[in-house]
Parts: structure tokens; C-alpha cells; sequence
């Protein structure tokens, strides 16, 4: 158990609409990053926040976005949503969000559009 | 933009051989490079780093190594067992951004 929980499992919804998936990092950790793994693109980076603020951003598309809370859990929000984005979405955390830092992962929520 | 290569996409070794997977990067300026092991089903977890002042790192049956000069870095299981069986991916931090490799499947024949 790698400490870090991804809300929901699995999501099922149609295309246009908007999803929210959750995630709360290991106890202790201030960074919070996003990636996306799809069959055709692998694992890719999204964005990553340090308490709060956003600090890197990746392969990120405008329809999506996300926040970091005071209790630093993170919410990714992906709107408009097309058959293209299902995919398996992971979180993962970090102490200090330094590029040298180990990342642990959540076990991911799987977004299904129908 | 940076990429990460990583070879073989699928690699069959008898229980008991060693298994070695191999990627190269792009940035010259990447300093850490993490392996991850992903099991159906789950996350990827961290099995493995080495950061770019060490060549060779070890920890029981795993081992990574690393050439700065050539870019490239690679993971040596030994003494493989069913358990090991899984997605490995290789990474290395470019620019404040991880990349991924795309990935080998592992399986174990017993």
C-alpha cells in the first residue's frame, strides 16, 4: 500500500460530460502530480502542485484542470469529456516535490466514455 | 521534445535467468532516473533509482546502472521468480518533467 488514495475506482460517463476524480496524497507529503496512461500514449505527466500552488505542468489539455486544497488533497477535472480521454488516471506524491524525489503512486481511477 | 527509449516491449525468461531492460534518454542535463514495476490492476510502484553521480546501484535481485556518456540506463534482475512478473517502466527527470518509457512486460516461465 503505497499510501496514496485515488477516488473513484472506475467512472463511467458519456462523451460532453464533466468528471472529478480525487486524490489524497501519503500523510506527510506536500506534492501531488497527475498522469495519464493510455495504451496508445503510455504514462504521461499532467501537472504537478506543491502545497497548493501549481509548480510543473505537462501533456496537460485545456478542457482539463486541477487544484490543490489547504489539506492538500488534489481534485483533476476534465471536462467536455471525448472518447479519447478514457484512460487510466494516477496520482502520486511526494515530500517536497524536488525533481530528485521518489513518487509514490495511487492505484488510479479508470475513466470510461461511452 | 525529450524522449525516454526503452527496450525490449516484451521479454520471456525462464524462473531462475536474469532479466535486463535497457533505455536511453534524450537530455543530457537528466539527473534521476526511477524504475517503476506495475501489476494488473495497480499503480506503478518505485522499485529502483539511481541518481546521475552513481553508475551502479544494487538492492537484493535488482540492480540498475547508468551511462551518463551514452545515455543510457538499464535494470538486471537476477534469480527471477513469478512474483517478478509485471509491466517495468524506466523514467528520468528532464526540465522539472518525468518521463516515462513505454514500458517491457515481463513474464516468468516456470
Amino acid at each position: 500500500d503505497s499510501g496514496v488514495t485515488q477516488t473513484p475506482k472506475h467512472l463511467i460517463t458519456a462523451t460532453g460530460q464533466r468528471v472529478t476524480l480525487r486524490c489524497s496524497p501519503r500523510s506527510g507529503d506536500l506534492s501531488v502530480y497527475w498522469y495519464q496512461q493510455s495504451l496508445d500514449q503510455g504514462l504521461q505527466f499532467l501537472i504537478q502542485y506543491y502545497n497548493g500552488e501549481e509548480r510543473a505542468k505537462g501533456n496537460i489539455l485545456e478542457r482539463f484542470s486541477a487544484q490543490q486544497f489547504p489539506d492538500l488533497h488534489s481534485e483533476l477535472n476534465l471536462s467536455s469529456l471525448e472518447l479519447g480521454d478514457s484512460a487510466l488516471y494516477f496520482c502520486a506524491s511526494s515530500p517536497h516535490g524536488e525533481t530528485r524525489e521518489p513518487q509514490h503512486f495511487g492505484d488510479g481511477t479508470r475513466l470510461s466514455i461511452l | 521534445g525529450e524522449n525516454v527509449e526503452q527496450h525490449p516491449s516484451t521479454l520471456s525468461v525462464q524462473e531462475g535467468d536474469s532479466a535486463v531492460i535497457k533505455c536511453t534518454y534524450s537530455d543530457s542535463a537528466s539527473n534521476y532516473f526511477p524504475w517503476y514495476k506495475q501489476e494488473l490492476g495497480k499503480g506503478p510502484q518505485l522499485i529502483i533509482d539511481i541518481r546521475s553521480n552513481v553508475g551502479e546501484k544494487k538492492d537484493q535481485r535488482i540492480a540498475v546502472t547508468l551511462n551518463k556518456t551514452a545515455k543510457h540506463f538499464s535494470l538486471h534482475i537476477t534469480e527471477t521468480q513469478p512474483e517478478d512478473s509485471a509491466v517495468y517502466f524506466c523514467a528520468a527527470w528532464s526540465a522539472s518533467k518525468i518521463i516515462f518509457g513505454s514500458g517491457t512486460r515481463l513474464s516468468i516461465r516456470p
